[in-house]
């Protein structure tokens, strides 16, 4: 069944550290997204990417950093400069200008230690 | 301003309709309106998205007023497995980027 696969589920950070979480489709989708949900809040969004080697910023990029080498993969790494990490991450893929078409991932639940 | 405005939680008996609101006074002319939903920590689910007229699927129906400056999501018969948030979003089919408010939680109630 084609999907979106997010790992690990559950990430401990000590601080300091940078973390990289794993995001992959096999929907065979151009846009791929990167979502941060704190509690009781809605998903702002951090990158996302239109086509492999590219990607733009979101609203709150600072402290991620994202690649784009295969259109399959878009993977996030949460660096030691993003001061407030812990939240519920979610990666998203869809079609080029297709909100209708959005698929997510499960998540991964970021904690710093 | 690109957000729309959704009560922040509501009650529904199980087995009765949930009639969801939403408010989008600002929307242009070229902008769906879409419907998502969330579970507890798990990701959002896309529900329905409509233009200008109403929309039916097997999961729900979508009412937009006739100036588009609000629209009401229905689950015909709510189940105890329709409990979630629920998220009303604008945006153009050749942008990128959906702005997510807080949703609405809705809880079901046997």
């Amino acid at each position: 069944d084609g999907g979106i696969t997010q790992s690990p589920k559950y990430l401990f950070r000590k601080e300091g550290q940078n973390v990289t979480l794993s995001c992959e489709q096999n929907l065979n989708h151009d846009a791929m997204y990167w979502y941060r949900q704190d509690p009781g809040q809605g998903l702002r969004l951090i990158y996302y990417s239109q086509i492999v080697n590219d990607f733009q910023k979101g609203d709150i990029a600072e402290g991620y950093s994202v690649s784009r080498e295969k259109k399959e993969s878009f993977p996030l790494t949460v660096t030691s400069a993003q001061k407030n990490p812990t939240a519920f991450y979610l990666c998203a893929s869809s079609m080029t200008g297709g909100f209708y078409g959005y698929t997510f991932g499960s998540g991964t639940r970021l904690t710093v230690v | 301003d690109a957000k729309t405005t959704q009560p922040t939680s509501m009650d529904c008996a199980e087995g009765r309709a949930a009639n969801l609101p939403c408010n989008h006074s600002t929307i242009s002319g070229n902008e769906y309106v879409y419907w998502y939903r969330q579970i507890h920590s798990q990701g959002p689910q896309y529900i329905i998205h409509g233009l200008k007229n109403n929309e039916t699927n097997e999961m729900a129906s979508l009412i937009i007023t006739e100036d588009r400056k609000s629209s009401t999501l229905i689950l015909p018969h709510a189940t105890l497995r329709d409990t979630a948030v629920y998220y009303c979003m604008r945006g153009m089919d050749s942008n990128y980027q959906l702005i997510w408010g807080a949703g609405t939680k809705l809880i079901i109630k046997p």
